[in-house]
């Protein structure tokens, strides 16, 4: 079936770095969703990008819709003790409704 | 997420039993999915219903049946499950199509 690279696989971080993860493809999309789920629950839903090129932010979170519409990009600015997660891309094929194609996950964890 | 509500949490199963996945949504979505979570994988989809009387098949739909009870419900059946069912089983909706879908907390199954 298709699939998305999703890269790292995880990430050993310093309180107040940067993070940043990204999401490949060969195929292309008409939407990118960047989810976060925390242990014991279901994943919700951070930043929804719609169209090629488009950089949209919510707080210290900023992502992209790559401009061949094959990748997203996820950044996290001064990392603090509770963005440690599962961070999943997800994107919605050009010619599917309904069918979200999930990355694997980037686990972030901070160093004591 | 308090809209999206599973049951139950967790369960265990011996190989051959059955057992149905209850999910209700207060949120007044017309789509609604059920996924599977594999440790190191992202989320596959195995049923999703557009709206109300509608199901179709998703990326793993092989050994499971379900049910759009009304707008509200969407159960997902294991007539005999197979410890390759062992899974985290995750409830979604969603307004129209997929994208923005917010998920349940999650049935974690064993089948021994």
């Amino acid at each position: 079936g298709q699939q998305l690279n999703q890269s790292p696989q995880s990430m050993f971080i310093q309180e107040g770095e940067d993070v940043s993860m990204n999401c490949t493809s060969s195929s292309i999309f008409n939407t990118w969703l960047w989810y976060k789920q925390d242990p014991g629950e279901g994943p919700v839903l951070l930043i929804a990008l719609y169209k090629a090129g488009e950089l949209t932010s919510n707080g210290r979170l900023t992502a992209q819709f790559g401009i061949t519409r094959k990748d997203s990009f996820l950044n996290i600015s001064a990392s603090i003790p509770s963005d440690v997660g599962i961070y999943f891309c997800a994107g919605l094929l050009m010619d599917s409704n309904y069918q979200l194609i999930w990355g694997a996950g980037t686990k972030l964890i901070i160093k004591p | 997420n308090a809209g999206v509500t599973q049951t139950p949490k967790f369960q265990v199963l011996k190989t051959g039993q059955s057992m149905t996945l209850q999910c209700a949504q207060d949120m007044n979505h017309n789509s609604m999915y059920w996924y599977r979570q594999d440790p190191g994988m992202g989320l596959r989809l195995i049923y999703y219903s557009a709206s109300e009387g509608t199901t179709d098949k998703g990326e793993v739909p092989n050994g499971y049946n379900v049910s759009r009870l009304n707008k509200r419900e969407f159960s997902l059946r294991l007539e005999s499950a197979a410890p390759s069912q062992t899974s985290v089983y995750f409830c979604a909706v969603g307004r129209g199509g997929v994208t923005e879908a917010f998920f349940g907390q999650g049935t974690r199954l064993t089948v021994v």
